[in-house]
């Protein structure tokens, strides 16, 4: 079946614009997350959604990041008034009730010029 | 909140020997213990897991050991080939259901 997956790809965005990424979950899942991971480093934790219960924000690193997920299924990622620093890969995730493992999408290269 | 760090950065090993990657962990609470694998360009990919009620798993050449009173577990890999070159990451999840990653091990298999 069809996994995880993101749009765009890549994207290159002038410091100070927003951007938005997207994630469309596997079919069914109900845990859906959000990690940052800059060059050569790990998987850092940005925002975890179950169900319809309040999202898990602990990970988002300024108020510049925030993220919705519509109708329990896709989930969009904002960055506003980018920053160099928020250069990165952009993963996310989805994770079936009962279930442990986390399913990742390909990410979304971000490159803020 | 939860703590994961990873050693070590980088493993070269030739192929046919054993590689072993370590992880310690600071919450006593974790309870689900994943290894995920990306190769380059590609996404992370679940290669086993252990839960805290077990000390140790196999899957063919890759086994996953637990210490909980440690509070640390490992990787091996035997036998290795060229195509286990790749990062690894350990990762360690409380109550929250939230994975917390360390920072990843680049292993590379000299054929």
């Amino acid at each position: 079946g069809a996994g995880v997956s993101q749009s765009p790809s890549n994207k290159v965005t002038e410091k100070g614009k927003d951007v938005e990424l997207r994630c469309d979950p596997i079919s069914g899942h109900t845990a859906l997350y959000w990690y940052r991971q800059s060059l050569g480093q790990g998987l850092e934790f940005l925002i975890y959604f179950q169900g319809n219960s309040a999202p898990d924000k602990s990970g988002l690193p300024s108020d510049r990041f925030s993220a919705e997920r519509t109708g329990g299924s896709v989930s969009t990622l904002t960055i506003q008034r980018t920053q160099q620093e928020d250069s990165a890969v952009y993963l996310c995730a989805s994770r079936p009730s009962g279930s442990e493992t986390q399913y990742f999408g390909p990410g979304t290269r971000l490159l803020v010029l | 909140g939860e703590n994961v760090e990873q050693h070590p950065s980088t493993l070269s090993v030739q192929e046919g020997d054993s590689a072993v990657i370590k992880c310690t962990y600071s919450d006593s609470a974790s309870n689900y213990f994943p290894w995920y694998k990306q190769e380059l360009g590609k996404r992370p990919q679940l290669i086993i897991d252990i839960r805290s009620n077990v000390g140790e798993k196999k899957d063919q050449r890759i086994a996953v050991t637990l210490n909980k009173t440690a509070k640390h577990f490992s990787l091996h890999i035997t036998e290795t080939q060229p195509e286990d070159s790749a990062v690894y990451f350990c990762a360690a999840r409380n109550s929250s259901y939230k994975l917390i990653f360390g920072s990843g091990t680049r292993l590379l298999v000299r054929p």
